[in-house]
């Protein structure tokens, strides 16, 4: 159960695109399409951001996508926005249990 | 709206234990999946355990090795995390989560803190 590996930091301008990935393995990303993102500001709870590697729940902007391929997943953030400073997790299920990339911290320029 | 309020954390020993409760409010409590899901100061987030519906079904992180329980109360709207063995490891916030298949996590509670230290 070894954590998803993501990009510690990426940052972009506002208005730009950034991509963060998140690379499991054939047991947990690549064998199931069930990978989740979250968003976490400081001090407070993750957000549910994306669900089923590409959905997003009722409410969260459609800047924000996501996409797999193979054993590596994506969220792209377009149009970045100042309020999209935050640390970003992804999740995937791994077979009665779950497992949390290591988390990127997205920074607005 | 759906509402998870942890409670039942604090600072305890090494070694000691710990019971943590969370209360579910704007949704049918016992349709859903549950979790615990924990960060460490400054760290990632990391799955716990979680448990079905009805009970029938528990699962956890391997590295805990059978220290920690999950378990609820449907009739009280409410799930449980019982920690013993505590280490200075286990030292995190706890939240409670909302499960389906596809996120072990699509409503989070504010967390709440656990603190193992002498």
């Amino acid at each position: 159960q070894s954590a998803l590996t993501q990009p510690r930091s990426v940052s972009g301008s506002p208005g730009q695109s950034v991509t963060i990935s998140c690379t499991g393995t054939s047991s947990d990303v690549g064998a199931y399409n069930w990978v989740s993102w979250y968003q976490q500001r400081p001090g407070k709870a993750p957000k549910f951001m994306i669900y089923d590697v590409s959905q997003r729940p009722s409410g969260v902007p459609d800047r924000f996508s996501g996409s797999q391929s193979g054993n590596t997943a994506s969220l792209t953030i377009s149009g970045l926005q100042a309020e999209d400073e935050a640390d970003y997790f992804c999740c995937s299920y791994a077979g009665s249990h779950y497992v949390f990339g290591t988390g990127t911290e997205v920074t607005v320029l | 709206d759906v509402q998870l309020v942890e409670s039942g954390g604090g600072l305890v020993q090494p070694g000691g234990s710990l019971r943590l409760s969370c209360a579910a409010s704007g949704f049918t409590f016992s349709n859903y999946w549950m979790s615990w899901v924990r960060q460490a100061p400054g760290k990632g987030l990391e799955w716990v355990a979680n448990i079905k519906q009805d009970g029938s079904e528990k699962y956890y992180v391997d590295s805990l090795k059978g220290r920690f329980t999950i378990s609820r109360d449907n009739a009280k709207n409410s799930l449980y995390l019982q920690m013993n063995s505590l280490r200075a490891e286990d030292s995190a916030v706890y939240y409670c989560t909302r499960t389906i298949v596809a996120s072990p996590g699509d409503f989070w509670g504010q967390g709440t803190l656990v603190t193992v230290s002498s």
